[in-house]
């Protein structure tokens, strides 16, 4: 089955600062790969995502980046605020989404 | 349009007593996807259900059972609790009939203590 691993487990940034969380994933057939938020207390949304027919993708300060040779995918926050505080989650379904395999989250604190 | 309700919002329940947890889906969502959430573990996929039918499951013992009705809203149960089981417990709906991949919508979750 999937096996996805995540780092790193906690990262803090100065405001202002970049943030790089990076997953990695078993199985080449997946061609989905979803970045999902969870504030505190709150559901996990999802944030972005990628499929694989592209290298990269970009939603104002939040990108993602997937090279399926090395089988591993990144998501990129730039000018980090505060409120980017949270436990963010990368997952890999199986081929057929019938089965999602969540990395075991980062937590990200932004310090103002 | 309604999000992904799951009843209910917290639960106690003692060692051996058995329990269980409701998820009505977004309207219009088939999959539904049921999964465990510790502070060491992360997001551990329990089962997935789609038209009625469990089409995954991951490895969590027999304990762990569900099942999905004709309207798509779906039930987790779980038997013989043990204290390990305490946890939050999420489900997701999603439109995917699979093959393609969406965006899961999870819904708040049952927050599950077992004492």
């Amino acid at each position: 089955g999937e096996n996805v691993e995540q780092h790193p487990s906690t990262l803090s940034v100065q405001e202002g600062d970049s943030a790089v969380i990076k997953c990695t994933y078993s199985d080449s057939a997946s061609n989905y790969f979803p970045w999902y938020k969870q504030e505190l207390g709150k559901r996990p949304q999802l944030i972005i995502d990628i499929r694989s027919n592209v290298g990269e993708k970009k939603d104002q300060r939040i990108a993602v980046t997937l090279n399926k040779t090395a089988k591993h995918f990144s998501l990129h926050i730039t000018e980090t605020q505060p409120e980017d505080s949270a436990v963010y989650f990368c997952a890999a379904p199986s081929p057929g989404y019938q089965k999602v395999t969540f990395g075991t989250g980062t937590k990200l604190q932004v310090i103002p | 349009k309604a999000g992904v309700t799951q009843t209910p919002r917290y639960l106690i329940k003692t060692r051996g007593q058995q329990v269980t947890l409701s998820c009505s889906p977004i309207s219009g969502h088939r999959s539904v996807s049921w999964y465990q959430q510790t502070p060491g573990q992360g997001l551990q996929f329990l089962f997935e259900y789609f038209s009625e039918t469990q089409r995954n499951k991951g490895n969590f013992p027999g304990r762990f059972s569900g099942r999905q009705f004709s309207n798509s809203r779906s039930e987790m149960n779980v038997s013989t609790l043990e204290l390990g089981d305490s946890a939050l417990y999420l489900c997701a709906s999603s439109f995917s009939s699979g093959g393609e991949g969406t965006e899961a919508f999870f819904g708040q979750g049952t927050r599950l203590t077992v004492v």
